[in-house]
């Protein structure tokens, strides 16, 4: 079974632009969780989206936003781009909650680097 | 609020002996506890999980983890390490309400000396 799976790997991008993040979860999975990971702040939860809906959400300004289509598939976006913005992004998925049990499986990451 | 404590930034030990990567959470009820390992450059892999039952856990790679509630802890274990064992490690919590939202300690950086 294939993994999670996140594109672009790398990014480099400018202030004040604008970027679209990638992940394709593990066939059958239906939540998707997205977290930031950064030297100083170590790994924060973003958002979480399940059957198309968000469902979580961290404490993240209004700049980082997400969706999610009908495959499951999601995407982040964050606008307006700051250099401490400058992070491994990462994604993971997992089945539907139901039944008490839960595991998350990561992806790779997409490393985002701002100038 | 929920949070994780993982004390010890980094850590070296020699290949072939035990090892023990402390974690110590805040949840006022029964939470979720996992262990997570990212090696450079790579996403994070789950080592073991604890969701109820049985307080000693059985995860990959050899490592197991205690589950001890009056003391707030789920500290990692294995009884001999292997160079590939180097690693940072992540202990983590999340709620049965928000199992999605995962709080991560900010990680013990694992180091094996030959």
């Amino acid at each position: 079974k294939a993994g999670v799976t996140q594109t672009p790997r790398y990014l480099i991008k400018t202030r004040g632009q604008q970027v679209t993040l990638s992940c394709s979860p593990i066939s059958g999975h239906r939540s998707v969780s997205w977290y930031q990971q950064t030297p100083g702040q170590g790994l924060q939860f973003l958002f979480e989206y399940f059957s198309e809906t968000q469902r979580n959400k961290g404490n993240f300004p209004g700049r980082f936003s997400g969706r999610q289509f009908s495959n499951s598939r999601s995407e982040m976006n964050v606008s307006t781009l700051e250099l401490g913005d400058s992070a491994l992004y990462l994604c993971a998925s997992s089945k539907d909650l139901a039944g008490g049990t839960y595991e998350q499986y990561f992806g790779p990451g997409t490393r985002l680097t701002v100038t | 609020a929920q949070s994780v404590t993982q004390p010890d930034i980094h850590i070296t030990v020699s290949e072939g002996a035990s090892l023990e990567l402390r974690c110590n959470y805040s949840y006022g009820a029964t939470p979720y506890l996992f262990w997570y390992v990212q090696s450079p450059g790579q996403g994070l892999q789950l080592l073991l999980k604890y969701f109820s039952g049985d307080t000693l856990v059985q995860g990959i790679k050899g490592f197991e983890a205690e589950f001890k509630r009056s003391q707030s802890s789920f500290n990692l274990r294995k009884p001999s390490v292997h160079w590939s064992d180097a690693a940072e490690y992540f202990c983590a919590v999340a709620s049965y309400s928000s199992a999605s939202k995962i709080i991560f300690g900010s990680g013990t950086r694992l180091s094996i000396r030959p």
